[in-house]
């Protein structure tokens, strides 16, 4: 099992570009979410999906929108990157809504 | 909706003492507090967790104890070693109803030999 991933591991985009993140589990897990994690201030909540054709806010959605099509994949789309969505974005999946596991991470700097 | 709070922010300890970090929450609904560990340039993961109906849970060298009443909780790490040295996050989660964590912003454990 190569349990959560994410593509791509690093990005570097000009302010204004597209990109979408994707993440992938192979463990069959129901609910998935995409955080962003800044300096001081922790894991912070985007988007999560709590099964397959379901998408939800969390915290600080503006600037993103996520899609769910397929039980395994979550991708966390930014259609006009900002400088403030340099960040590290972390996805995580979970079995019943409790323990969440986290994927490696995408470091993405808009300049 | 649910606020955590962190203290301290950073904590630097000698090797074989204890560690202590503290979070409150505001949603007297949450019933679930889990404890993750980053390593440096490394993913979050869950190291202890405990539920509302439980007032502490020990394994091994952690313990994680929950009040309830006064809405908080705490990580306990005894005998610390250089390798407990990493970023401690506290959550808290209402099962059953939203299935989100809100996470406090972390607490940087350094462990000096």
């Amino acid at each position: 099992n190569a349990g959560v991933t994410q593509t791509p591991k690093f990005r570097v985009l000009k302010t204004g570009q597209s990109m979408t993140l994707l993440c992938a589990q192979d463990m069959n897990h129901e609910y998935m979410y995409w955080y962003r994690q800044d300096p001081g201030m922790g894991l912070r909540l985007i988007h999560y999906s709590v099964g397959e054709g379901t998408t939800a806010k969390g915290e600080v959605p503006d600037g993103y929108n996520v899609s769910r099509l397929k039980k395994q994949n979550f991708l966390l789309g930014l259609e006009s990157a900002a400088p403030s969505q340099t960040s590290v974005y972390f996805c995580a999946s979970s079995p019943g809504g409790k323990t969440q596991y986290f994927g490696p991470g995408t470091r993405l700097l808009v300049l | 909706g649910e606020n955590v709070e962190q203290h301290p922010s950073t904590l630097s300890v000698q090797e074989g003492d204890s560690a202590v970090i503290k979070c409150t929450y505001s949603d007297s609904a949450s019933n679930y507090f889990p404890w993750y560990k980053q390593e440096l340039g490394k993913r979050p993961q869950l190291i202890i967790d405990i539920r509302s109906n439980v007032g502490e849970k020990k394994d091994q060298r952690i313990a994680v104890t929950l009040n309830k009443t006064a809405k908080h909780f705490s990580l306990h790490i005894t005998e610390t070693q250089p390798e407990d040295s990493a970023v401690y996050f506290c959550a808290a989660s209402i099962i059953g109803s939203n299935y989100k964590l809100t996470f406090g912003k972390g607490t940087l454990l350094t462990v000096n030999p």
